[in-house]
């Protein structure tokens, strides 16, 4: 799978939009984009994916760059819950070994009051 | 439908004991996954298991560790004669039943915190 740069870590202010950012420069045609976040002393939820459109759900909103080299992850309006660790993983969905999700240090992302 | 569950959710063993911590995956999921996670550090998969077999075991230490998903009851994560090392957070996953050789999310149980004195 290929590798993810995120900032270790960002702030927010509360009912503003959370932009967090994810490199993956090395992404291949067949990997899609997961982002997950794991609130402290929680096991990881998933939030969103996508491959190359931008996808929207209740949580959330993915931006991927035309070339595919980064995205953007965008909490529209950010509360104090959403206080987390966000990781980035790029995998494969079908063959091999998919199923292991590669999980790094990720995006520390604080919302504050 | 009750989420993944991990008992017991936090769990004490002082060095050279046993460790057993169980999960139960959601309901109608036959594949399970662990996942450890040491301090500071992101997770990192273990194993991956379907009913009574494992299917890739790649990431668990060679020695003291062991998986099972017996056809009954909750999947086992065991290790023997713990170490401060082994200190850490794990969790467990499921997943239900592929198609084929597509991928389904797997969704994750709150962990259990296993503590070496």
């Amino acid at each position: 799978d290929a590798k993810t740069t995120q900032p270790t870590s960002m702030d927010c202010a509360e009912g503003r939009a959370a932009n967090l950012p994810c490199n993956h420069s090395t992404i291949s045609g067949n990997e899609y984009v997961y982002w997950y976040r794991q609130i402290h002393s929680q096991g990881p939820q998933y939030i969103i994916h996508g491959l190359k459109n931008n996808e929207t759900n209740e949580m959330a909103s993915l931006i991927i760059t035309e070339d595919r080299k980064s995205s953007t992850l965008i909490l529209p309006h950010a509360t104090l819950r959403d206080t987390a660790v966000y990781y980035c993983i790029v995998r494969v969905v079908s063959g091999g070994s998919n199923y292991k999700l590669t999980f790094g240090k990720g995006t520390l992302l604080t919302v504050n009051p | 439908n009750a989420g993944v569950m991990q008992n017991p959710r936090h769990l004490v063993r002082r060095r050279g004991q046993e460790a057993r911590l169980r999960c139960s995956p959601m309901k109608g999921h036959s594949h399970v996954y662990w996942y450890r996670q040491l301090p500071e550090e992101g997770l990192k998969f273990m194993v991956y298991l379907q009913k009574e077999n494992i299917i890739d075991e790649s990431g668990m230490p060679k020695e003291r560790f062991s998986a099972e998903f017996p056809k009954e009851g909750p999947s086992i994560l065991r290790i023997q004669q713990v170490v401060r090392g082994d200190s850490a957070a794990y969790f467990c996953a499921s997943s239900p039943p592929t198609g084929g050789s597509s991928y389904n999310e797997q969704f994750f149980g709150p962990g259990t915190r296993l503590t070496v004195l």
